[in-house]
């Protein structure tokens, strides 16, 4: 089965760090580019980052570049974000994803939950 | 403001069409082939519905299809059925290589 499991969420205050992560089983995690979403009720759904198989090539949405980092260890099977000078507008479900469809995503995780607050 | 406007609400009763619009403003996503669909009911994370404008994936009813006209795509579900009820979210690849989701429409079954 092809499953997406994240882990790391937490309370963080602002300006403070912090790296989640997403187990990858059931595919061959390497054969594909691997994206982070998140989602608030205010804001909706919001694309953060991607990273190719081979974690040659990343982008990253505008309001999270040069804050945050999308890696993977590919011997793991795991993604990565680690998360830098975090701002209470990046309090959101962080969700793991796979491109499995052109220009698409076709496998979600669960989610988890990063609140910044003091 | 979002580069991706969709009406906030649908609505039909069993067995009718509707039909959920998505509107890009922005010049950022250039010819606009490659957009998504995706139905998030609530509680849940959301599941791909169509990608490339048109196209199916494995296991999505025939009832989903989705098309494009200038500068909006629209996803219909005919043959609406009570486990449609859901939010329902456009995304579109743009020019930077990145990603933009619509404001996101919630389909009621009445």
């Amino acid at each position: 089965e092809v499953q997406l499991v994240e882990s790391g969420g937490g309370l963080v205050q602002p300006g403070g760090s912090l790296r989640i992560s997403c187990a990858a089983s059931g595919f061959t995690f390497s054969n594909y580019w691997m994206h982070w979403l998140r989602q608030t009720p205010d804001q909706g759904l919001v694309w953060v980052s991607d990273i190719k198989g081979d974690g040659s090539n990343t982008h990253y949405a505008d309001s999270v570049k040069g804050r945050f980092t999308i890696s993977r260890d590919n011997a793991k099977n795991t993604l990565y974000l680690q998360m830098n000078s975090l701002r209470v507008e990046d309090t959101a479900v962080y969700y793991c994803t796979r491109s499995g469809a052109p220009y698409a995503v076709d496998v979600w995780g669960q989610g988890t939950t990063v609140t910044v607050s003091s | 403001q979002s580069a991706l406007t969709q009406p906030p609400s649908v609505s039909g009763s069993p067995g009718q069409s509707v039909t959920i619009s998505c509107t890009a403003t922005s010049s950022d996503v250039g010819s606009y082939n490659h957009v998504s669909w995706y139905q998030q009911p609530p509680g849940t994370a959301p599941k791909l519905m169509i990608y490339d404008v048109t196209n199916r994936p494995s296991g999505v009813p025939d009832r989903f299809s989705g098309s494009k006209s200038g500068n909006t795509a629209s996803l219909t579900i005919s043959g609406l059925q009570a486990e449609d009820e859901a939010d329902y979210y456009c995304s579109s690849y743009t020019n930077s290589n990145t990603y933009f989701f619509g404001t996101g429409t919630k389909v009621t079954v009445l």
